[in-house]
């Protein structure tokens, strides 16, 4: 399958901006996502990016993509307690048959 | 409208013992999936269907089988459980290939002992 790496771990303090990153290998990938997910529940989709777009914005948050370097970074302006959760990137190719899922990065908003 | 719903929500299973996670969507959508999330490992998907009367293999398929009972229903069986199948397993959906959201269900944790 295609690799999809993230770091595991990140911690900010209430009010900081957070930047989850995220590589991935696929140069096909079409899509890519971030995917947010609280304690005991499903994923949910948080914004996407067309591969031919270098960067997109919804509300407080930003995805950068950097095709030439396959990388991908998600950005929480004025981070809140409410946004500690784990983050997934993803990715699929044009006919949506399969998504790749990294591992997930843990956000930790301290007050 | 109840979205992606899977039942059961926990399970406990011997090594051996059989038993199928069922899932619905009342989106009338056309393609499901069937993921495993581990610890640090993300979501490595198992079966997909594309669309009604079809399936295919994902990353990890084996000691799964699955059925796309019409097109709201998709169902994972696993005939003879192991250790190594303990997991949170979630299934999905996404309209067509003109779509690019999956609707996620809440997931089955499952402990195999």
């Amino acid at each position: 399958g295609e690799d999809v790496e993230q770091s595991l771990f990140l911690s900010v303090r209430e009010g900081d901006s957070s930047v989850i990153n995220c590589t991935y290998t696929d140069s096909s990938s079409t899509y890519l996502y971030w995917y947010k997910q609280e304690p005991g529940a499903g994923l949910q989709l948080l914004t996407y990016i067309f591969s031919n777009m270098d960067m997109k914005q919804d509300q407080r948050l930003t995805v950068l993509l950097n095709k030439k370097d396959k990388h991908l970074s998600l950005r929480i302006a004025d981070t809140q307690t409410g946004d500690s959760a784990i983050y997934f990137c993803a990715e699929s190719p044009y006919n949506f048959n399969k998504f790749y899922f990294g591992s997930g990065t843990k956000l930790n908003v301290k007050p | 409208n109840a979205g992606v719903t899977q039942t059961p929500k926990f399970q406990v299973l011997k090594t051996g013992q059989s038993m199928t996670l069922q899932c619905a969507q009342d989106m009338n959508h056309n393609s499901m999936y069937w993921y495993r999330q581990d610890p640090g490992m993300g979501l490595r998907l198992i079966y997909y269907s594309a669309s009604e009367g079809t399936t295919d293999k994902g990353e990890v398929p084996n000691g799964y089988n699955v059925s796309r009972l019409n097109k709201r229903e998709f169902s994972l069986r696993l005939e003879s459980a192991a250790p190594s199948q303990t997991s949170v397993y979630f299934c999905a959906s996404i309209l067509d290939r003109t779509s690019y959201e999956q609707y996620f269900g809440p997931g089955t944790r499952l402990t195999v002992t």
